[in-house]
């Protein structure tokens, strides 16, 4: 039961470049999201999807880009990173139904130089 | 604005000892609040309470919510090395939001 997985799981970027970090579950979940999780500011969602080809912005989504062609894959793509984006960012899905626990991913730690 | 605020920050205990960890909020239209223990790695689900006074509770662990009072606790009884981990305190708000607000965590350690 290989659950929910995060790719790649460290990632040291230049200012600039463009990068996406990958995010998969084997649950069939309607629900994925994203999230970055910094000092002094806990969990922050960034983007959230309730099935493919729908997706909504969360708390801290500029800078973002994600999408959703298939149920299982949940990409992040960061346009041109800047260092305010060097972060721990989780992924994370929940059932079908809204509003239930949320099971996040190992973590990505991005460091933008 | 939805508001999560844990407290302590942090607890230092010893082996045995209980603790008692707070979780206050302010949202619109609360629906749920969840916690988590998270390691050095992901969170890990603990808890969802909808209703108020119902206690939950899963071996040492337990939680209850009030929300009259707008908050809810997690109680550790005989507390392990183990249980050292950042705790979080997440809630559920809104008509057909699906966004979680996080509180900051409180980062328990317990010692020898």
């Amino acid at each position: 039961d290989a659950g929910i997985t995060q790719s790649p799981r460290y990632k040291i970027t230049e200012t600039g470049r463009q990068v996406t970090l990958m995010c998969h579950q084997t649950w069939s979940h309607s629900y994925m999201f994203w999230y970055r999780q910094d000092l002094g500011h806990g969990l922050r969602l960034i983007y959230y999807s309730a099935a493919a080809d729908i997706t909504d912005k969360g708390e801290v989504p500029d800078g973002y880009v994600v999408s959703r062609s298939k149920t299982e894959n949940f990409p992040l793509t960061l346009e041109s990173a800047t260092r305010s984006q060097t972060s721990v960012y989780f992924c994370a899905s929940t059932k079908n139904r809204a509003r239930r626990e949320q099971y996040f991913g190992p973590g990505t730690r991005l460091t933008v130089t | 604005e939805d508001k999560v605020v844990q407290s302590p920050l942090s607890l230092v205990v010893h082996e045995g000892d209980t603790v008692t960890l707070n979780c206050s909020y302010e949202v619109t239209n609360f629906r749920s609040l969840l916690w988590y223990k998270q390691e050095k790695k992901a969170p890990t689900f603990l808890f969802m309470l909808t209703s108020s006074g119902i206690e939950k509770k899963s071996g040492r662990l337990s939680s209850i919510l009030d929300k009259k009072e707008l908050f809810s606790i997690l109680n550790i009884t005989a507390t392990q090395t183990g249980d050292s981990a950042i705790y979080l305190c997440a809630v559920y708000s809104g008509a057909g939001s699906y966004q979680l607000t996080f509180g900051k965590g409180t980062k328990l350690s317990v010692i020898p």
